[in-house]
């Protein structure tokens, strides 16, 4: 099963961009990759997922390395409301999105 | 769209009691995935279900059921309840569970065993 790496915490100021890594040097070829975050007292939520390419969405975007080893999730432009735990899942047919690791602790600066 | 609702929201139950959590996921989502949250485990997978049938399962003691209706709702039964067992249940349901398919959480029921 693909597990992934993440820093436990991270800190960054307010309107800033923020770059939270992830390892996944074992994903398969068929895995996505999946970015959800959980904000204090609520369930996870969707924040991007891709496959080779980089995507981009509203929320953040997603730059994924050309041996897919690692990604790295993007925010433009951190805001209070982004402070979160940030969890980076490997998703295939085998296991999808069934390993979550610790995350990580996004800590927003004012 | 109304997104995926728990009932209850929270729970209090003694140890040896039995309890039952709903799920009602996205209208035409059919894959629905249950997990355990605690603070020392994280975020563990207990079981995903997809037309009425259970098609993953994790690590947890057979306790742990759930079933899934024809309507897609789902529900999650704990049996002789331990203290360990107090935890955030979470729902989450996607379309078909496929490896680049979204999951749409829902708030979660926290159960609390004493």
């Amino acid at each position: 099963d693909a597990k992934t790496t993440q820093p436990n915490s991270m800190e960054s100021n307010e309107e800033e961009p923020v770059h939270l890594p992830c390892n996944h040097s074992t994903i398969s070829g068929t895995d996505y990759i999946h970015w959800y975050r959980q904000l204090p007292s609520q369930g996870p939520e969707y924040v991007i997922h891709g496959l080779t390419s980089n995507v981009n969405n509203r929320m953040a975007s997603l730059a994924i390395a050309e041996d897919r080893k690692s990604s790295t999730l993007i925010l433009h432009r951190a805001t209070l409301r982004d402070a979160a735990v940030y969890y980076c899942i490997p998703g295939g047919s085998s296991n999808y999105q069934l390993i979550w690791g610790a995350g990580t602790k996004l800590i927003i600066k004012p | 769209k109304a997104g995926v609702t728990q009932t209850p929201r929270y729970l209090i139950k003694t140890r040896g009691q039995q309890v039952t959590l709903s799920c009602s996921p996205i209208s035409g989502h059919r894959s629905v995935s249950w997990y355990q949250q605690t603070p020392g485990q994280g975020l563990q997978f207990l079981f995903e279900y997809f037309s009425e049938t259970q098609r993953n399962k994790g690590n947890f003691p057979g306790r742990f059921s759930g079933r899934q209706f024809s309507n897609s709702r789902s529900e999650m039964n704990v049996s002789t309840l331990e203290l360990g067992d107090s935890a955030l249940y979470l729902c989450a349901s996607s379309l078909a569970g496929g490896p680049g398919d979204t999951q749409y959480f829902g708030p979660g029921t926290r159960l609390t065993v004493l």
